[in-house]
């Protein structure tokens, strides 16, 4: 299986203030294609997680635009360029390159 | 709109099989682009994938090695749903449980149901 190590666990972060986190996988999400198979997902307190990030950079449809993914191979990450109170919450990223889907331990974001 | 709505039991004995239901609505469960899955989420395991099912031609399911032994993911096209089955259930099963929608092409869980804590006690 494909594991997916996450940094920070916790992240404190300051509205308007740019925030970042990692993801490492086991081996290559690097497709022929051009494709890196890697998505990122938020959980808010209380809620299901929903999408943000797909293919290692594509933004979800409704996500702001302060979200961005980058990286390629085993190395990739989210960044929010200014956050806001409404981004707290646990992020988690995913690799989608082959089952079993595997996913990272999760990045606790509070103010 | 697609919603995914879940049903069943929070609360299970050990041995006891888990069956939980997921209703589709907005869309098939036949559709040929997607996938029907179920995860789960605890503090000692995280988030993990369970498995799938879904139709290309035929009805196909895949299994996470950790519960292949004891999982059933079955469609229901007659209810537009699909169902989870756990046999011999532990306390290392209690979980939330979600179904969720998994798209073939773009790699992607879109749609999550609300999720069903499901705890498994003597």
């Amino acid at each position: 299986d494909i594991v997916m190590t996450q940094s920070p666990l916790s992240l404190p972060v300051t509205p308007g203030e740019p925030a970042s986190i990692s993801c490492r996988s086991s081996q290559s999400l690097l497709q022929s294609n051009g494709y890196n198979y890697v998505d990122w997902y938020l959980q808010k307190p209380g809620q299901s997680p929903q999408l943000l990030i797909y293919t290692g950079s594509s933004r979800a449809s409704g996500v702001p635009d302060r979200f961005s993914g980058s990286g390629s191979g085993t190395d990739f990450t989210l960044e929010i360029s200014r956050v806001e109170a409404e981004d707290v919450g646990v992020y988690f990223c995913m690799q989608t390159l082959q089952t079993p889907l595997t996913f990272g331990g999760g990045t606790k974001v509070e103010i | 709109h697609v919603q995914l709505q879940q049903s069943g039991p929070g609360l299970m004995k050990p041995s006891q099989t888990l069956s939980l239901t997921c209703a589709i609505s907005g869309d098939s469960v036949s559709s040929n682009s997607v996938a029907w899955s179920w995860v789960r989420q605890s503090p000692s395991r995280g988030l993990e994938w369970l498995g799938r099912t879904y139709y290309m031609s035929k009805w196909n399911t895949d299994y996470a090695v950790s519960v292949k032994s004891r999982i059933t993911i079955n469609p229901d096209t007659s209810k537009n749903q699909f169902s989870l089955q756990l046999n011999s259930v532990t306390p290392e099963d209690t979980a939330v449980y979600y179904c969720a929608r998994w798209r073939h092409l773009e790699h992607y869980f879109d749609y999550w149901a609300q999720g069903t804590l499901v705890t498994v006690s003597s």
